[in-house]
Order: structure tokens, then C-alpha cells, then sequence
């Protein structure tokens, strides 16, 4: 079977760093996405990986360990609009994509 | 970037009717588009992968004939729910793939209520 695991809700301040993690099991695998989705709209694309590393963009952070397959995605600087669900998703090939459960980021004042 | 839409955005029908969702690729051409159905709360879970000029493939447990999938052109997809029930109610989502299929690009949705 094809599985994806993150944690299902964190909680953090504004301006606080937060890390959501991403463990993956399927049969292939391209590379690593995250997607943010605010309640009652569509995904959003944010980061990918394909090759180990650090990809940074803006505030957000990716990062991939291939052979753990493992993943994060770092949020820095926590702003009250960043609160939504994260998605991590793998492309298991032929443009396929199987999204994790999501981790629903609720951040605090 | 590449825009997808969807239509309507919002639809409620009677049990045992059917309801046809559209997917259209704006400004660039999809061969292959995706499905997806979101239950509140909930991930996103594939239903099946629409293929232009070719039938769609669909993923396990979802009902071919239930659910069919057109992609008649390289803008165009749809999703017709037959015989809808009221546990069809859910968000379905349409993507198209970027060209490196790096990054799926999403529609904004479509809210289906079966009553």
C-alpha cells in the first residue's frame, strides 16, 4: 500500500518557527510537494523536492532525506494568515500525486 | 502561472439525479488531469486520472461507472456523478500537472450536496 504520515494538528505562536514532518511509504517516488489549504479552498502549491536538501522559499523551507524517506516543511516567522492545513504529497510517477492526511497549523496570537 | 477553473463552484441536486463538474486548463493544455474528493477535515484522496482522448484510469474502490470521466480536449475535463446519493456530498477537485510535474495546479473546487 502507499502511505503518507504527518502529524494531524500543531499549535504555535506568531513569529515562532514551526516544522511539520512527513514520513512516506509508496511504491515510487519522484518527489516530495507541499500544499497549504485554507478552509473551503483548493490546494496551494508551495515547495519541491526531488533531490535530498534544503530548498528555501521566502518564509517556507522544504527539505528531503530520500534515503529516511522523510521530509519537513519549515515555517519561519509564523503569521495569523499561515493558519490552514498543510499537505505533504508525493509524485509516485506519470504526474500522479498522493497526498498525505494533512496537519491542520493553528497559529496563536 | 497556469490557471485551472472548475464549474460551478457550488451545485446541490436529489438523490438520483446526475451532476456533470467541468475542469478547464485556462492557459496552457492537460492531457492528463486529475480528480480528487475531499471529505471535510480530510485529505484529499485520488479518484481517478483523466487522459485526453483515452479512458480514465481509476484508482481502487472508486466506481467507474458511477463516476465518469470525459477529457475530450486538451483544456477540458469532466466528472459526472450518476445516481448521486447523499454520501456523494463532498468537495471534488480537479488538477492538471506543470510541465516538469513538479507542482499539480489545482482548481478551486466544487462543493457537491446531494439532498
Amino acid at each position: 500500500g502507499q502511505s503518507l504520515e504527518q502529524p494531524s494538528e500543531v499549535t504555535a505562536v506568531e513569529g515562532a518557527i514551526v516544522q511539520i514532518n512527513c514520513t512516506y511509504q509508496t511504491s515510487g517516488f519522484y518527489g516530495l510537494s507541499w500544499y497549504q489549504q485554507h478552509d473551503g479552498g483548493a490546494p496551494t502549491f508551495l515547495s519541491y523536492n526531488a533531490l535530498d536538501g534544503l530548498e528555501e522559499t521566502g518564509r517556507f523551507s522544504s527539505f528531503l532525506s530520500r534515503s529516511d524517506s522523510y521530509g519537513y516543511l519549515l515555517l519561519q516567522e509564523l503569521q495569523m494568515k499561515d493558519s490552514a492545513s498543510y499537505f505533504c504529497a508525493v509524485n509516485t510517477g506519470g504526474f500522479k500525486t498522493i497526498f498525505g492526511a494533512g496537519t491542520r497549523l493553528f497559529v496563536k496570537a | 502561472g497556469a490557471v485551472v477553473s472548475q464549474h460551478p463552484s457550488w451545485v446541490i441536486c436529489k438523490s438520483g439525479t446526475s451532476v456533470k463538474i467541468e475542469c478547464r486548463s485556462l492557459d496552457f493544455q492537460a492531457t492528463t488531469m486529475f480528480w480528487y474528493r475531499q471529505f471535510p477535515k480530510q485529505s484529499l484522496m485520488l479518484m481517478a486520472t483523466s487522459n485526453e482522448g483515452s479512458k480514465a484510469t481509476y484508482e481502487q474502490g472508486v466506481e467507474k461507472d458511477k463516476f465518469l470521466i470525459n477529457h475530450a480536449s486538451l483544456t477540458l475535463s469532466t466528472l459526472t456523478v450518476t445516481s448521486a446519493h447523499p454520501e456523494d456530498s463532498s468537495f471534488y477537485i480537479c488538477s492538471a500537472p506543470g510541465l516538469d510535474s513538479s507542482e499539480q495546479y489545482f482548481g478551486p473546487g466544487t462543493r457537491l450536496t446531494v439532498t
